[in-house]
């Protein structure tokens, strides 16, 4: 079983599209994460939703629009998309509190943007 | 605001040689240091991860230190094999609040030479 799944896995779109990406969790973490990691392997953190709760957001363009349904999913659309949006998306779960540990990340979705 | 410098940015061993990667942080309240593997296209994975009222971590072939007073934190692997090669980011958070967001280092790709 998969603990942290994310659809689709590769993404090849023309500027100015309106793409979606997935993300599920089957971990029973009550928080998600997106990162984006861009050409040089930068992994910054774009998004993290606690219980559905927005609670980062970090200064990322309003093109991108998190949602949470539930706790165990957390999807990202992108409006408008740019050549820069390319880059590999990653999800991640964990549990925010205590000693909880350290995220879980999914396979990651390539975007390329042409 | 918070920040983890990583060096080196690349690093290229000899089999059987030992490797040792540096971070910094600057958040004095950060209490929680992972590291993550990434192998080429894959998704990061938590090798090991150290909390702060501990000053090292051993798990076979890899080790962790922790030095609070002057915000230094490394990963040390030992006997290094070909299968090692990836590239390796630090990461820190303050974990037990409302978030566990994870700040991660640059990078370092290390190559372990046959």
């Amino acid at each position: 079983d998969t603990a942290v799944s994310q659809t689709p896995k590769y993404l090849v779109t023309q500027m100015g599209n309106d793409k979606s990406i997935k993300c599920e969790q089957n971990l029973g973490h009550d928080t998600m994460y997106w990162y984006k990691q861009d050409s040089k392997k930068f992994l910054k953190i774009m998004f993290s939703y606690n219980n559905k709760e927005l609670i980062i957001n970090e200064t990322v363009p309003n093109r991108f629009s998190p949602k949470s349904p539930d706790k165990a999913h957390l999807n990202l659309h992108i409006n408008s998309l740019e050549l820069g949006d390319s880059a590999v998306y990653f999800c991640a779960s964990s549990n925010a509190g205590g000693e909880s540990g350290g995220y879980t990340f999914g396979s990651g979705t390539r975007l390329t943007v042409v | 605001g918070e920040n983890v410098e990583q060096h080196p940015s690349t690093l290229s061993v000899q089999e059987g040689d030992s490797a040792v990667i540096k971070c910094t942080y600057s958040d004095s309240a950060s209490n929680y240091f992972p590291w993550y593997k990434q192998e080429l296209g894959k998704r990061p994975q938590l090798i090991i991860d150290i909390r702060s009222n501990v000053g090292e971590k051993k798990d076979q072939r890899i080790a962790v230190t922790l030095n609070k007073t002057a915000k230094h934190f490394s990963l040390h692997i030992t006997e290094t094999q070909p299968e090692d090669s990836a590239v390796y980011f630090c990461a820190a958070s303050r974990q037990g609040g409302a978030t566990n967001k994870l700040i991660f280092g640059t990078g370092t790709l290390l190559a372990v030479q046959p």
